[in-house]
């Protein structure tokens, strides 16, 4: 198994707190993505990383940000959680990005009440 | 991104042989066929991927039609542990973002 691992596994807000998760690598891959994942929804990407201090916006972005100071770590940040962002997080990991497989973490699930 | 269409459910005895099927006819000539599976309360886990041949590993062979607007994921034994739902996914090898569209899947229920 890839080596990835989330923190928290499990969290629990309210409303309007900052939450921040992580995810750590030791596969030293250059790629790294944050999804999210929905009743009906299936996963869907909120930001994903090319390289240390490189990143882009996904396709569900709005109220989150992310860094990556370091090849190992890409953290997801919810500035002020919302209702709406109670979801399950996955992180992925990928060498070579576009084509390339990816692996993935086991999940964060986060309640905003 | 092209689409997927794939069954929303299967259902399977143990033990034998499981054919999912998937269909992407507006696939392009640079799309790879990927193939991911979750189990429950687990992050997804890749299965197999192909771009023109069939393939086959340890877990699966995938069967892709000549025209490539098709392709079958095959389980030759199922056991209940393959119990989950199944993504057929389109990666595209033109992507700068390299990442996944997952659409619904396909649940299969393994019996015993």
């Amino acid at each position: 198994d890839a080596g990835i691992t989330q923190s928290p596994r499990h969290k629990v807000t309210e409303t309007g707190t900052p939450v921040t998760l992580r995810c750590h690598q030791t596969e030293n891959h250059r790629y790294m993505y944050w999804y999210r994942q929905d009743p009906g929804h299936g996963l869907r990407l909120i930001h994903y990383s090319y390289g240390v201090k490189d990143t882009d916006k996904g396709e569900v972005s709005d109220g989150y940000s992310v860094s990556r100071s370091k090849t190992e770590d890409f953290l997801l940040t919810l500035e002020s959680a919302t209702s709406s962002q109670t979801s399950v997080y996955f992180c992925a990991i990928s060498e070579r990005g576009a084509r390339d497989t990816q692996y993935f973490g086991p999940g964060t699930r986060l309640t905003v009440l | 991104d092209a689409k997927t269409t794939q069954p929303n459910s299967m259902e399977s005895n143990e033990e034998e042989p499981v054919h999912l099927p998937c269909n992407h006819s507006t696939i392009s000539g640079t799309d790879y066929i990927h193939w991911y599976r979750q189990l429950p309360s687990q992050g997804p886990e890749y299965v197999i991927h192909g771009l023109t041949s069939n393939v086959n590993n340890r877990m699966a062979s995938l069967a892709i039609a000549e025209d490539r607007k098709s392709s079958t994921l095959i389980l030759h034994r199922a056991t209940l542990r393959d119990a989950a739902v199944y993504y057929c996914i389109l990666n595209s090898s033109g992507g700068s973002q390299g990442n996944l569209i997952f659409g619904k899947g396909t649940k299969l229920s393994v019996k015993p």
